[in-house]
């Protein structure tokens, strides 16, 4: 079945270790982006990247990174540096920047830092 | 910058009673306008969309109504039922796609 996936499910973290979560789609989608979601919250965008090998910043990048050398895949690391990372992480993916279409999202990622 | 927010952070509804859920939007930019539903620990679900070049679609019980002039957006949810208990977010795309920025959410809840 075509779709996006996100894993683990759950994931701890202790203080100070880098930890990556992973998305992939096989939805042959151009565009793909990651959200942090905190209780009772929207959606916030850290990074996206509209095509391969490309990435921009969303409004909360600081404390982490992300790579784009498949276009199926689209793996966040969350760094040391960010000093609340406690949250619910969603990815999503939607087709090119020429086709305004709606975003696929995964269920989610939940870290816990601990 | 850009922000969309939601004027109500909770609504509450009889079942069988029809729902409306609002958004505010700046960014007179944006062409392509999303509605999505969250079911507590799960990723957003599609519920409908519209482009700036129509100011009504309908779909099945939901009907999204843009109003350009006050950059305001809403969901009707008709006879709405138990199973539409969730949050609901609207999202803004801008021109020629790019991100897809989100308001706070609206709970909503279906009292039996």
């Amino acid at each position: 079945d075509g779709g996006i996936t996100q894993s683990p499910k759950y994931l701890f973290r202790k203080e100070g270790q880098n930890v990556t979560l992973s998305c992939e789609q096989n939805l042959n989608h151009d565009a793909m982006y990651w959200y942090r979601q905190d209780p009772g919250q929207g959606l916030r965008l850290i990074y996206y990247s509209q095509i391969v090998n490309d990435f921009q910043k969303g409004d909360i990048a600081e404390g982490y990174s992300v790579s784009r050398e498949k276009k199926e895949s689209f793996p966040l690391t969350v760094t040391s540096a960010q000093k609340n990372p406690t949250a619910f992480y969603l990815c999503a993916s939607s087709m090119g920047r020429q086709m305004n279409t709606e975003a696929f999202f995964g269920q989610g990622t939940r870290l816990t830092v601990v | 910058g850009e922000s969309v927010g939601l004027h109500l952070p909770t609504l509450s509804v009889q079942e069988g009673d029809n729902s409306i859920i609002n958004c505010a939007y700046s960014n007179s930019a944006s062409d392509y306008f999303i509605w999505y539903k969250q079911e507590s620990g799960k990723g957003p679900q599609f519920i409908i969309d519209i482009r700036s070049n129509m100011d009504k679609r309908q779909g099945q019980r939901v009907t999204v109504l843009l109003n350009k002039t006050v950059k305001h957006l809403s969901l009707q949810i008709a006879a709405t039922q138990p199973g539409d208990s969730a949050v609901y977010f609207c999202a803004e795309r801008g021109l020629q796609g790019g991100k897809l920025i989100f308001g706070q959410g609206t709970e909503l809840s279906v009292k039996p």
